[in-house]
Parts: C-alpha cells; sequence; structure tokens
C-alpha cells in the first residue's frame, strides 16, 4: 500500500519553461514533507521540504504547494535548466521519523 | 567534512549466499538509515540506528539485520540472498535521529545483483 504516490514516472520539459511534479499521499497524519533529487550512481539530495502547517514554500527556482484537504503537494521548477534532469522523490516524514518515499519522476529538460 | 560513504559500491552475488554493505556516516552524526531502492518500488525505508541501538524498523523479512558500531559507523547484512533482493541499497546519516528536524545525507548507494 503506497503510502506517497507519484503517478507520473516521467516528464518531459523545455529548458526555460516551467516544470511541475506532483505528488499524492494517503496518511494525513504526516506532518513533513520533502522534495528529493537524484542523479544517477548518486544518493538523493535534499532539495527544499514544507510543514503541515504551511500551504507553499519557496527557495530561488523552487516552489513547493501543500494541498492538504487534497493530500496533494507539488514542486514547481521555474525556469527549468537542463541541470535540472534527473530523478525527483517526493516523501513524508513518517511518525518515528522514517521517510517514506514515493516512486520518483524523472525529469528531462531539453535544451 | 567528508559525505556518507558506502562500500562496497558494486556488489555480485549468487542466491543463497549472504553479503554485508558498509556505511560510514558523515563525522558527528550518530544516526544511520537505510534504504533499498528499487525500479518497482522506489525507496523504501529498511532501518535506523542510532547510538548503536536500532530504533526503527520497515516492513522487511528477518533476512535483512544490521548493527552500528560505536564510532557510528553501520553494516547492513542480508543472508540466503533472493533475485529479488537486487537492488540499489542507500545509507542515510543524520546528526541527531532520523526526523522532519534533522536533515538526512545520503550516501552513493551500493549497488548489488544476486545471480
Amino acid at each position: 500500500d503506497q503510502q506517497v504516490k507519484q503517478n507520473s514516472p516521467s516528464l518531459s520539459v523545455q529548458e526555460g519553461r516551467i516544470s511541475i511534479l506532483n505528488c499524492d499521499y494517503t496518511n494525513s497524519m504526516f506532518d513533513y514533507f520533502l522534495w528529493y533529487k537524484k542523479y544517477p550512481a548518486e544518493g538523493p539530495t535534499f532539495l527544499i521540504s514544507i510543514s503541515s502547517i504551511k500551504d507553499k514554500n519557496e527557495d530561488g527556482r523552487f516552489t513547493v504547494f501543500l494541498n492538504k484537504s487534497a493530500k496533494h503537494l507539488s514542486l514547481h521548477i521555474v525556469p527549468s535548466q537542463p541541470g535540472d534532469s534527473a530523478v525527483y522523490f517526493c516523501a513524508a516524514a513518517g511518525s518515528q521519523g522514517n521517510l517514506i518515499f514515493g516512486k520518483g519522476t524523472k525529469l528531462s529538460v531539453k535544451p | 567534512k567528508a559525505g556518507v560513504t558506502q562500500t562496497p559500491r558494486y556488489l555480485i552475488k549468487t542466491r543463497g549466499q549472504q553479503v554485508t554493505l558498509s556505511c560510514s556516516p558523515i563525522s558527528g552524526h550518530r544516526s544511520v538509515s537505510w534504504y533499498q531502492q528499487t525500479p518497482g518500488q522506489g525507496l523504501q525505508f529498511l532501518f535506523e540506528y542510532f547510538s548503536e541501538t536500532q530504533r526503527n524498523k520497515g516492513n522487511f523479512p528477518g533476512r535483512f539485520s544490521g548493527r552500528q558500531f560505536s564510532n557510528s559507523r553501520s553494516e547492513m547484512n542480508v543472508s540466503t540472498l533472493e533475485l529479488g533482493d537486487s537492488a540499489l541499497y542507500l545509507c542515510a546519516s543524520s546528526e541527531g535521529h532520523a526526523s522532519s528536524y534533522n536533515e538526512q545525507f545520503f550516501g552513493p548507494g551500493t549497488r548489488l545483483t544476486v545471480l
């Protein structure tokens, strides 16, 4: 039973345009959400997070939006750059602190 | 500071064998968590060790075990390997308990292939 779902395995975007990566979750008790970025042959690196008491968090080109009523969050990258091409994982922090990850979305930004 | 290191980076084993993977956390970090990444299941939590004690455990069979040493280095062991154990095994370290407030830093992973 997937508690964190990323329904799009891949996304292709033109350089300079907006990339929107989506994530849904089922457990309303999650109180913290994170996005990680992963390049091949490297471990995931933390990108941005959001607490459940907020609905938006912004860091440079990256913005995460949280819609608690819909149990949905999204990551917006504006403008997208070729170096953003990677696999993006959405994660929720469980009650014990372990991270519960989605299956990832592979983003390709074309020049 | 040096990042999280994992050894070996690649490993090939046959069914029925056992394997031990090693993780050295960032200096000063006391928590080490292990994750399994497969194409079908994404990243799944295995267990967390903090100050040599297993603090939390995911939903994996008892063939998967781990331990942590006094210097915070951690090892993960998988016994009686199955084909389905082929995966990228990632470890992550954090200063305090793995939680919303303590960022986890990941190593590059060990790619295990079971033939």
